[in-house]
């Protein structure tokens, strides 16, 4: 398996523009994990979905970040409009949880956010 | 909801030395524990887990960790490191919650830096 793929590896954009970052977690897993990861913060949850659900948003910082998992293989993190403080590293994570087994996660190789 | 305590945020150590990362957990109620190491410019890596069973865990590149869980630990250990092993390392808790599934929390990591 590839593990998990995330494009673009960089992005470089604009203050206002619109940022979408793709991810297709590894064939099977059922559970797919957005992060975001700044020295000042360190890595913080974003978003998880279990079976393309969205189970927890709590750590969506604000409504200019939005997820979506239409089907099992792919998932979005859009940001618009993008800010100079949405400049991060963004990491996707997908795992395959069986009944309150704690599995791990298997992170992709993440996001590189620059926003001027 | 668990809280993952490293103390140390860095830790400078020579090379060929023994190294111990501290790990603490909030609660013993049944977790899983996990330890991910971090390469500059990379993703998360899964260094070692514990589910059950022993509590000496042994992973990649001669790592171990013990379980304790009356004082809800899960310190990381190496009895003689490398410069290879400059990175970051992550301790991660994960607990089943019922509807919300499984829950992962992260430590704020902490910075290992091999001096030749």
């Amino acid at each position: 398996d590839a593990g998990v793929i995330q494009s673009p590896r960089h992005e470089v954009t604009e203050m206002g523009q619109e940022v979408t970052l793709r991810c297709k977690p590894i064939s099977g897993h059922n559970s797919l994990f957005w992060y975001r990861q700044t020295m000042m913060r360190g890595l913080e949850l974003l978003i998880y979905f279990n079976n393309n659900v969205p189970i927890d948003d709590s750590g969506m910082p604000e409504d200019r970040f939005s997820a979506k998992m239409p089907n099992a293989s792919f998932s979005t993190l859009k940001i618009q409009p993008s800010e100079p403080r949405d400049s991060a590293v963004y990491f996707c994570a997908s795992s395959l949880l069986t009944g309150g087994v704690g599995n791990e996660q298997f992170f992709g190789p993440g996001t590189r956010l620059t926003v001027l | 909801a668990q809280s993952v305590t490293q103390l140390d945020s860095q830790v400078p150590v020579f090379e060929e030395a023994p190294v111990e990362l501290r790990c603490n957990y909030s609660s013993s109620v049944s977790v899983y524990l996990f330890w991910y190491v971090q390469y500059p410019n990379q993703g998360l890596q899964l260094l070692l887990k514990y589910l059950s069973g022993s509590t000496l865990v042994k992973g990649i590149n001669g790592f171990e960790a013990e379980f304790n869980k009356s004082q809800t630990s899960f310190h990381l250990r190496k009895p003689s490191v490398h410069i290879s092993d400059t990175a970051e390392y992550f301790c991660a808790v994960s607990e089943w919650c019922g509807r919300t599934g499984n829950q992962f929390y992260f430590g704020t990591g902490t910075s290992l830096t091999v001096i030749p």
